[in-house]
């Protein structure tokens, strides 16, 4: 199963809006409604973002949204602050046969 | 509030076994599925395995002939074994619990603080 395929890194300065691409397959992306989103800050462990496509857990900032439209999904966040450089990684569920593949990661730098 | 304690071996030459174990404290450890996931050096995350107190386990196909994950539930405690190893499986290793808030569901809510693992002759 190969990763879902995201952008190695996007950009923007403080106040700006950015989005991570997550592209997957109709066995994982595209055939359910279970892609997650974590935060990655090094050295750290992965903290979840987004979960259900666009579900936001419980203390994570409203900024962060996400969605999804045929095998692709998306991490949108807004008003980008300094904090929320780190990497981000997507994971979608893939069946019973694969389970769960993630996606390649995306470094967000915030200028 | 669930918090994840791993420990085990970081230091292994290739064709030993890996072994690590993650307890689980201050939560139920009943109802939910457990997960392995790892990260190589610079790279990114893959899901090992997981495992549930009434399923069996369930691999990374592209593990699966190696790994073995299994449930203690009298100690809270799940243990992840990869035999053969290699370079290839010099990683971070993470536990997860597969949830989203106290729910079960097709997330990775609560992530143990990680395990270097390092394959080198």
């Amino acid at each position: 199963q190969s990763a879902l395929t995201q952008p190695r890194s996007v950009s923007g300065s403080p106040g700006q809006s950015v989005t991570i691409s997550c592209t997957g397959t109709s066995s994982d992306v595209g055939g359910y409604n279970f892609v997650s989103w974590y935060q990655q800050h090094p050295g750290k462990a992965p903290k979840v973002m987004i979960y259900d496509v666009s579900m936001r857990p419980s203390g994570v900032p409203d900024r962060f949204s996400g969605s999804k439209s045929g095998n692709t999904a998306s991490l949108t966040i807004s008003g980008l602050q300094a904090e929320d450089e780190a990497d981000y990684y997507c994971c979608s569920y893939a069946g019973t046969y694969t389970f769960y593949v993630f996606g390649s990661g995306t470094q967000v730098t915030v200028l | 509030q669930v918090q994840l304690q791993q420990w085990g071996a970081g230091l292994l030459k290739p064709s030993e076994t890996l072994s690590l174990t993650c307890a689980v404290y201050g939560g139920s450890f009943s109802g939910y599925y457990w997960s392995w996931i790892r990260q190589p050096p610079g790279k990114g995350l893959e899901w090992v395995g997981q495992i549930n107190h009434s399923g069996g386990p369930n691999y990374n196909s592209s593990l699966k002939s190696r790994v073995a994950i299994s449930l203690d539930m009298s100690k809270n405690q799940l243990s992840l074994e990869l035999s053969s190893v290699t370079a290839a499986d010099t990683a971070i290793y993470y536990c997860a619990r597969n949830s989203v808030g106290t729910t079960p569901g097709k997330a990775f809510n609560i992530w143990g603080q990680g395990t270097m693992v390092t394959v080198s002759s």
